[in-house]
């Protein structure tokens, strides 16, 4: 039973264009939704996050939308840059006995084309 | 900006060898964590601890065990390694238990059990 699900393993982008990068939950008790980006042989690195009260947050190049009546939440890169070509991971964060506990996707490796 | 080391990068080891995951934080952070990640696949939580004595199993099943003597070091020991526990291991801390935080990564350890 996934609860959070990246349904495209993989996503070809020319540079200086828009990524956009796709993300379902299952569950309606996830408080914060977040996006981590990796690159090989490193770990993830945080990217951006929202609330689950909030529909929108941006931080420069990168903007995250969130539609709780379809728990579904997406990533925007505009303009897209080679150096974004990583893996991004979709996570849902809820407060399980006491403690803040991660779900992550499977992951979706964005590929720019120069 | 925690920073989150984690050693070796890469082992390879024969079955049956006990072996010791390392992980140590230097930002004093009180949660930490270990995810196991197989490639294309979602993070999965294995184990994760409050504090210094504290230590909990996380929602994938694993035969590894942890231990937290001290805040800063979380290392993750298998007693009798076999094949099946190819994969990569990551490390991770925070520093609140219960509000939104994003985890910090460390880079890693990709284990190879020939």
């Amino acid at each position: 039973d996934q609860q959070v699900k990246q349904n495209s393993p993989s996503l070809s982008v020319q540079e200086g264009r828009i990524s956009i990068l796709n993300c379902d939950y299952t569950n309606s008790m996830f408080d914060y939704f977040l996006w981590y980006k990796k690159y090989p042989a490193e770990g993830p690195t945080f990217l951006i996050s929202i609330s689950s009260i909030k529909d929108k947050n941006e931080d420069g190049r990168f903007t995250v939308f969130l539609n709780k009546s379809a728990k579904h939440l997406s990533l925007h890169i505009v303009p897209s840059q080679p150096g974004d070509s990583a893996v991004y991971f979709c996570a849902a964060s809820l407060i399980f006995q006491g403690a803040q506990k991660l779900v992550f996707g499977q992951g979706t490796r964005l590929t720019i084309n120069p | 900006e925690a920073d989150i080391y984690q050693t070796p990068r890469y082992l390879v080891i024969g079955t049956g060898k006990k072996i010791t995951l390392e992980c140590s934080q230097t930002m004093g952070h009180d949660k930490m964590y270990w995810y196991q990640q197989d490639p294309g696949m979602e993070l999965h939580l294995i184990h994760y601890s409050y504090g210094v004595n504290s230590t909990e199993k996380g929602d994938l099943s694993s035969e590894s065990t942890v231990s937290r003597i001290r805040t800063e070091h979380f290392p993750l020991t298998l007693e009798s390694a076999r094949p099946s526990h190819t994969s990569q291991y990551l490390c991770a801390s925070s520093e609140s238990r219960t509000a939104f935080e994003a985890l910090h990564f460390g880079n890693g350890t990709r284990l190879t059990v020939t």
